[in-house]
């Protein structure tokens, strides 16, 4: 079946600093692939996404490449802010039955310090 | 641009009552679903409905029962209720996507203690 597999947490960094997120995954034949964020006490939120092989997803400041040899979608960003303390979810999408169905890593908390 | 609404926003039970949660969406889109969210488990499909008059079990169905109402609104009714169904519960929606690349839009969750 399908799987996602995300770094686990927490991770804290200091402001400004650089963040890499890991997401692997199995999947038959081709998924998309997608970042979620969750803020405190709030629903999640699409980050980013990416449909097929070698595109870049991007979205405030933050970028993940779809890369089919090693099945991975790493979540970057050059230089966090507090304001991006949140829970990731990196999550892939696939034919299952009529319908595509989203399937979730278990989540990454950060918490980033100024 | 209300997007996904989920009520109530917060509620408290007894072990064997019964009671339904309801999710309504503005967006026209066809399909829905309901999530559940445990510590260290991440999200985990519920049931879900590709388009009106459709509804799916998800990964975890048991304990659980929805109705795809119109368009607009899904519910998720837990019959009677058990401590194991403590969770935040979420709804969301989605065009129905013919390549799987349209994202799903979630309300603000149901935070649900069963006691």
């Amino acid at each position: 079946g399908n799987s996602v597999t995300q770094m686990e947490g927490p991770v804290t960094l200091s402001e400004e600093a650089f963040l890499t997120i890991n997401c692997t995954y199995t999947a038959t034949g081709y998924p998309s692939l997608f970042w979620y964020v969750q803020y405190p006490g709030e629903g999640l939120q699409l980050l980013l996404k990416a449909t097929k092989a070698d595109d870049k997803g991007s979205n405030k400041g933050f970028e993940a490449t779809y890369r089919k040899e090693t099945t991975s979608f790493h979540l970057e960003k050059g230089s966090v802010q507090v304001s991006d303390s949140a829970v990731y979810f990196c999550a892939l999408s696939a034919p299952g039955g009529s319908n595509y169905k989203l399937t979730f890593g278990k989540g990454t908390l950060l918490t980033v310090n100024p | 641009n209300a997007g996904v609404t989920q009520t109530p926003k917060f509620q408290v039970l007894k072990t064997g009552q019964s009671m339904t949660l309801q999710c309504a969406q503005d967006m026209n889109h066809n399909s829905m679903y309901w999530y559940r969210q445990d510590p260290g488990m991440g999200l985990r499909l519920i049931y879900y409905s590709a388009s009106e008059g459709t509804t799916d079990k998800g990964e975890v169905p048991n304990g659980y029962n929805v109705s795809r109402l119109n368009k607009r609104e899904f519910s998720l009714r837990l019959e009677s209720a058990a401590p194991s169904q403590t969770s935040v519960y979420f709804c969301a929606s989605s065009e129905r996507g013919g390549a799987g690349n349209q994202p799903q839009h979630f309300g603000d969750g149901t935070r649900l203690s069963i006691l």
